[in-house]
């Protein structure tokens, strides 16, 4: 285990639904990442939080919003997603001034 | 920004042979180089990196190379196992900036 742990690990939602992604790191890093994995392309960075405050966002459509309450957790809340935005969505996280990060297991998302 | 290439996509080789991936870079400012590995149903895991004030580093069975001149990187693992099988990922990295991923290796090792 890297000590970042994902939640739910699988999720099929519905393009009206709204659900939540969970990330939680026990590693005292003070900087969390969302990514997605999509098959047969390079993971996209969406999002970077450093000391809670985001300081990243790749040009993420606004159905995927963020929340970072504190540098343990890290949530994507979901809304109105459309059938390509199934993937992987991978957490991470580094401690500032090292730039080694560590992933978590993932949430498989499909959107119907 | 930075451009990151992977080959190949696909390697098969017999147990006991050696794999090489090799990347290549577009941003000579990138200076840490991740090696990650991601088996089935699991996040990637890191499995060796190196900067750029460095040319080669070993552990144990894995090695990665890097010219700086050239822009460009491999990842070696000899006398290979059923257990590497996975996909592997470069990445390249300017200290304080986002992480540029290639596109994937998938290794299979067979026995």
């Amino acid at each position: 285990e890297t000590g970042v742990t994902q939640t739910p690990r699988h999720l099929v939602m519905g393009m009206t639904n709204k659900k939540s992604l969970k990330c939680e790191q026990h590693l005292g890093h003070n900087a969390m990442y969302w990514y997605k994995q999509s098959a047969k392309k390079p993971l996209e960075l969406m999002f970077v939080y450093n000391f809670k405050e985001q300081t990243e966002n790749n040009s993420v459509p606004s159905r995927f919003s963020p929340e970072c309450p504190n540098s343990s957790h890290l949530f994507l809340h979901l809304h109105t997603l459309q059938p390509e935005d199934s993937a992987l969505y991978l957490c991470a996280s580094s401690q500032e001034g090292v730039e080694t990060q560590y992933f978590g297991p993932g949430t498989r998302l499909l959107v119907l | 920004g930075e451009n990151v290439e992977q080959h190949p996509s696909t390697l098969s080789v017999q147990e006991g042979d050696s794999a090489v991936i090799k990347c290549t870079y577009s941003d000579s400012a990138s200076n840490y180089f991740p090696w990650y590995k991601q088996e089935l149903g699991k996040g990637p895991q890191l499995i060796i990196d190196i900067r750029s004030n460095v040319g080669e580093k070993k552990d144990q069975r894995i090695a990665v190379t890097l010219n700086k001149t050239a822009k460009h990187f491999s990842l070696h693992i000899t006398e290979t196992q059923p257990e590497d099988s996975a996909v592997y990922f470069c990445a390249a990295a300017h200290t304080g900036n986002q992480f540029y991923f290639g596109t994937g290796t998938s290794l299979t090792v067979i026995p």
